[in-house]
C-alpha cells in the first residue's frame, strides 16, 4: 500500500526567508505528485502538480517543487516567504486506480 | 494519530436514485468538515465547507439541493447525492479538522460514485 509522509508537523519560519517542506512517499512505481495548501478556515488550493518531465515544478504564489526518484521524495520550496503563507500544507500522491493518498499535513506559522 | 473514516469506499448506483456518502472521525470531535470532488485529470474541488450543529457552506457553483450535507453530530458529516445522474459519477473525499482552527486537518479515504 502506500503512503505518504511528511515529517515536519510544524515549521516556523521568518518572514522573508526560505521554505522547504518535506515529502516522501511510497509507492511501487512513480506516482503523480502534488501539493495543496490549506489556508484557515478554506478548503484545499492545488499550489502545484508532478506528472512527468522536468523534475522541478513551478508553481502558484512563488513555490516550487522538485522530485527525486532515487529519494523517493516531492520537497517544495519558497525562496521568500510572505507572512500570507502562513497555512497548512499537504502533499499527495494519486496511484494506480486514482487512489489518492495525502501526507499527515505541515504547518507553517510565519514570524515577522 | 486520528483517524477520518469515510464509507462507503465505492458505491454504484442507478440514476435517479440517492447516494448518501458517511464521514466519521474515529478518535476526535471534528467541528469542521470539508467535502471535496475530483474532476477527472483535475485537482480536488473544494465543495461545501460544514460545521456542527449548523448548515454548510457551499462553494459557489455546487447545488445545495443535490448534494445535502449534514453534520449533525461531532463525528459524524454525511454528503447525500440526490437524484444522481452519470454526470456525478466522480472520486468525493471528505476531511475533518480537530476542535480549533489551528488543528491538524485528516482526510478520508475517499468514495469512488459511479452513476449508471
Amino acid at each position: 500500500a502506500q503512503s505518504v509522509t511528511q515529517p515536519d508537523i510544524h515549521i516556523t519560519v521568518s518572514e522573508g526567508a526560505s521554505l522547504e517542506l518535506r515529502c516522501n512517499y511510497s509507492y511501487g512505481a512513480t506516482p503523480y505528485l502534488f501539493w495543496y495548501v490549506q489556508s484557515p478556515g478554506q478548503g484545499l488550493q492545488l499550489l502545484l502538480k508532478y506528472f512527468s518531465g522536468d523534475t522541478l515544478v513551478q508553481g502558484i504564489k512563488g513555490f516550487e517543487a522538485e522530485f527525486k526518484r532515487s529519494q523517493s521524495s516531492f520537497n517544495l520550496r519558497k525562496p521568500s516567504v510572505h507572512w500570507s503563507d502562513a497555512a497548512e500544507y499537504f502533499c499527495m500522491i494519486k496511484a494506480a486506480g486514482n487512489k489518492l493518498t495525502f501526507g499527515g499535513g505541515t504547518r507553517v506559522l510565519v514570524k515577522p | 494519530g486520528a483517524v477520518v473514516s469515510q464509507h462507503p469506499s465505492r458505491v454504484i448506483c442507478k440514476s435517479g436514485t440517492s447516494v448518501k456518502i458517511e464521514c466519521r472521525s474515529l478518535d476526535f470531535q471534528a467541528t469542521t468538515m470539508f467535502w471535496y470532488r475530483q474532476f477527472p485529470k483535475k485537482s480536488l474541488m473544494l465543495m461545501a465547507t460544514s460545521n456542527e450543529g449548523s448548515k454548510a457552506t457551499y462553494e459557489q457553483g455546487v447545488e445545495k439541493d443535490k448534494f445535502l450535507i449534514n453534520h449533525a453530530s461531532l463525528t459524524l458529516s454525511t454528503l447525500t447525492v440526490t437524484s444522481a445522474h452519470p454526470e456525478d459519477s466522480s472520486f468525493y473525499i471528505c476531511s475533518a479538522r480537530e476542535g480549533f482552527a489551528g488543528s491538524p486537518l485528516h482526510f478520508g479515504n475517499g468514495t469512488r460514485l459511479t452513476v449508471t
